[in-house]
């Protein structure tokens, strides 16, 4: 089973909107969150980096935040552009301790359109 | 600028046959991944290596390998291609072990 979830797996949204995508993660603890954007065809490109003690990272007309007791993240973005059309993806990163360290689990990607 | 480049970027190719994919990069990173990317599923570690001579096998790794005799370069190989490793294949580099990845462009492989 896959240690991290996301939704929905695609959705919709007018240019102008604001969205928020989910993830859920049962990784835990975890050395570090982060959320990708891969635009078609290309490889994913970072969007922002959590650590467990941090709640909320912003990058331009993204946030992503992280809620540690619900094993919850989420990235909003605001006021969507036609460039903002792409997979985002959610990335858990296992702790030190573990032998998984440095081996990412990732996301499915939820995918995102946006239209005129 | 430093970059990580994938060869090549399409390659169809016949069950059973012997298949190299390139993976360069110019960041003189320690630490290079394969991974393998299929619709419905998040990408998925094949191999990865954290120097040169180093090299250790991901959760998906049967039927692939990994050598590593530069830092620039960790090339995969297909040892006899089957129609289940039809997907698209990333590369990615990073300097700390636990540092952002840095992805390549994919190579999408076919299978017939």
């Amino acid at each position: 089973k896959n240690q991290v979830e996301q939704s929905p797996q695609s959705l919709i949204i007018l240019e102008g909107k604001n969205c928020t995508l989910q993830c859920n993660y049962t990784v835990s603890p975890f050395s570090n969150l982060r959320w990708y954007k891969q635009d078609t065809g290309r490889g994913p490109v970072s969007l922002t980096i959590m650590t467990f003690s941090e709640n909320t990272k912003s990058n331009g007309r993204y946030t992503a935040t992280l809620d540690a007791d619900t094993k919850q993240s989420s990235l909003h973005i605001t006021a969507s552009q036609l460039s903002d059309s792409a997979s985002y993806i959610c990335v858990v990163s296992p702790p030190m301790t573990t032998d998984s360290w440095g081996k990412l689990q990732f996301g499915a990607g939820t995918q995102v359109v946006v239209t005129p | 600028d430093a970059e990580i480049t994938q060869s090549p970027r399409h390659k169809i190719t016949e069950t059973g046959r012997q298949v190299t994919l390139a993976c360069h990069q110019t960041w003189n990173h320690n630490n290079m991944f394969w991974y393998r990317q299929d619709l419905g599923h998040g990408l998925r570690l094949i191999h990865y290596s954290y120097g040169v001579h180093d090299t250790n096998k991901g959760e998906v790794s049967d039927g692939y390998s990994v050598s590593r005799s530069n830092t620039e370069d960790l090339p995969l190989t297909l040892e006899s291609a089957a129609s289940s490793q039809t997907s698209v294949y990333f590369c990615a580099s990073s300097r700390d072990r636990n540092g952002e990845q840095y992805f390549g462009p994919g190579t999408r492989l076919t299978v017939t």
